[in-house]
């Protein structure tokens, strides 16, 4: 069955960066997006990027440009995002999630989610 | 893409029907996707395509709309429909709107 499985809760001081993982297991890692949506406490989805299934090229929400990153190993079929000057904002908790198919934005398989913690 | 969720909060009674509306800004010709979310846990997809079903989603559900209009409506409401349902469109981005909490009146 397809599973998406992140890395543990994190707690970061302002200013440092994160790395979440994502490992992908039960289908076919290279065929499908992965996506990075992540909720702030007692708030709605946001969505901070994407990357590709073949050459892991990347694209990213604009509010998140230029201290975002999205990697994936495909040896280990995980996908990593990274987010660099944390700031209070930045607390809430990160979800991968798998695009539906090739060419439909919907992601279908969730991760079961990532806390992050930006405090001094 | 600005995606506008309508009634921010819905009451509705166990067994009736709830209508859920979803605005987009510009049109997202039938690129658009309902979640549900219950607190804890991930979102959960119901549709795509506006009105494909996702596996394993009941039938009580339904998806319709296209362009800028867009209808979640779940018939014969159960006790697990109560959570928060959130559109998100994927034809310009990937926005999401600010969610609906559906809560048992």
């Amino acid at each position: 069955q397809v599973q998406l499985v992140q890395s543990g809760a994190e707690v970061k001081e302002p200013g440092a960066s994160v790395k979440v993982s994502c490992k992908a297991s039960g289908y076919i890692f290279t065929s499908y997006y992965i996506h990075w949506v992540r909720q702030a406490p007692g708030q709605g989805l946001e969505w901070m990027g994407r990357i590709n299934r073949d050459n892991g090229g990347a694209i990213y929400a604009p509010e998140f440009q230029g201290r975002i990153s999205m990697t994936k190993d495909t040896s280990l079929s995980t996908v990593y995002m990274q987010l660099s000057s944390l700031g209070s904002g930045d607390t809430a908790v990160y979800f991968c999630a798998r695009e539906v198919r090739f060419g439909v934005g919907a992601t279908d398989y969730w991760g079961q989610g990532t806390l992050v913690t930006v405090s001094s | 893409t600005v995606l506008t969720q309508s009634p921010a909060t819905l009451s509705v009674s166990p067994g009736e029907r709830a209508t859920l509306s979803c605005r987009a800004s510009q049109s997202v010709k039938s690129d658009l996707a309902w979640y549900q979310q219950i607190p804890g846990q991930p979102p959960r997809l119901l549709f795509y395509e506006a009105s494909t079903r996702a596996t394993g989603i009941p039938a009580r559900f339904s998806g319709s709309g296209s362009g800028t209009e867009f209808t979640l409506t779940i018939n014969s409401l159960q006790s697990e429909d109560f959570a928060v349902y959130y559109c998100q469109e994927y034809n310009n981005g990937y926005t999401f709107g600010q969610g609906t909490k559906l809560e048992i009146k």
